[in-house]
């Protein structure tokens, strides 16, 4: 079965702490993977794909096959990635067409000053 | 200005009553798609289109109905058949290719009372 498990509903830090959100995927071949983030107010928007191997608003995601994680982290936390975090998972469609998205149930991120 | 429109924001049904849900993309995506999002469940697909006049089931379809007649619209019909249709509804749309980003609509909250 295709599942993204974010097991942490909410992760409070204080400003300038490094953050870890977790995500752990199941699927048996070979997933894209992405972080969409949802600031209040605001749309759910990319924060970024593994494939890019990108480093979006100081965050950087690591793909690990072998414990199937694509956990996000930040060394030093702002108070303005205050949001709600969703790890998603895109697998290969086999008739060559587009790839719909499977999310976790997300993660709050809270950072205090 | 580009992207994608839900309306209306805000909608108010009666029990046992159909109700529709727009959704407008001017960004020339060929895919579309409808996510329902609960507390603490994250989002889960409802319904995806990959090309007009073609739709598939996502993990909860039932009680639910689409159309794609234009490229750029995908309306959403929730239907008296839904046992529990009080939710936030979001459209999102995507290009072809793998890895590419979606876009979201701002939602549509729907409440039934």
């Amino acid at each position: 079965a295709q599942r993204v498990t974010q097991p942490e509903k909410l992760l409070s830090v204080f400003k300038g702490a490094p953050v870890e959100l977790k995500c752990n995927y199941s699927y048996s071949g070979s997933p894209e993977l992405f972080w969409y983030v949802q600031y209040s107010r605001q749309r759910l928007q990319l924060l970024l794909r593994h494939i890019s191997r990108e480093s979006i608003k100081g965050f950087t995601a690591d793909l690990n096959k072998g414990e199937t994680s694509f956990h996000l982290k930040k060394p030093f936390a702002q108070e303005e990635d205050s949001a709600m975090y969703y790890c998603a998972l895109s697998p290969p469609s086999v008739s060559g067409g587009y790839n719909k998205l499977i999310f976790g149930a997300g993660t709050r991120l809270a950072v205090h000053p | 200005d580009g992207g994608i429109t839900q309306s209306p924001k805000y909608l108010f049904r009666k029990e046992g009553q159909n109700v529709t849900l727009s959704c407008e993309q001017n960004l020339n995506h060929d895919a579309m798609y409808w996510y329902r999002q609960d507390p603490g469940q994250g989002l889960r697909l409802i319904y995806y289109s990959q090309i007009v006049n073609d739709f598939q089931k996502g993990d909860i379809a039932e009680g639910y109905s689409v159309s794609r007649e234009k490229k750029e619209s995908f309306p959403l019909t929730v239907t008296s058949a839904q046992k529990n249709p009080t939710a936030f509804y979001l459209c999102a749309s995507s290009s072809r290719g793998l890895n590419t980003e979606a876009f979201f609509g701002q939602g549509t909250r729907l409440t039934v009372v």
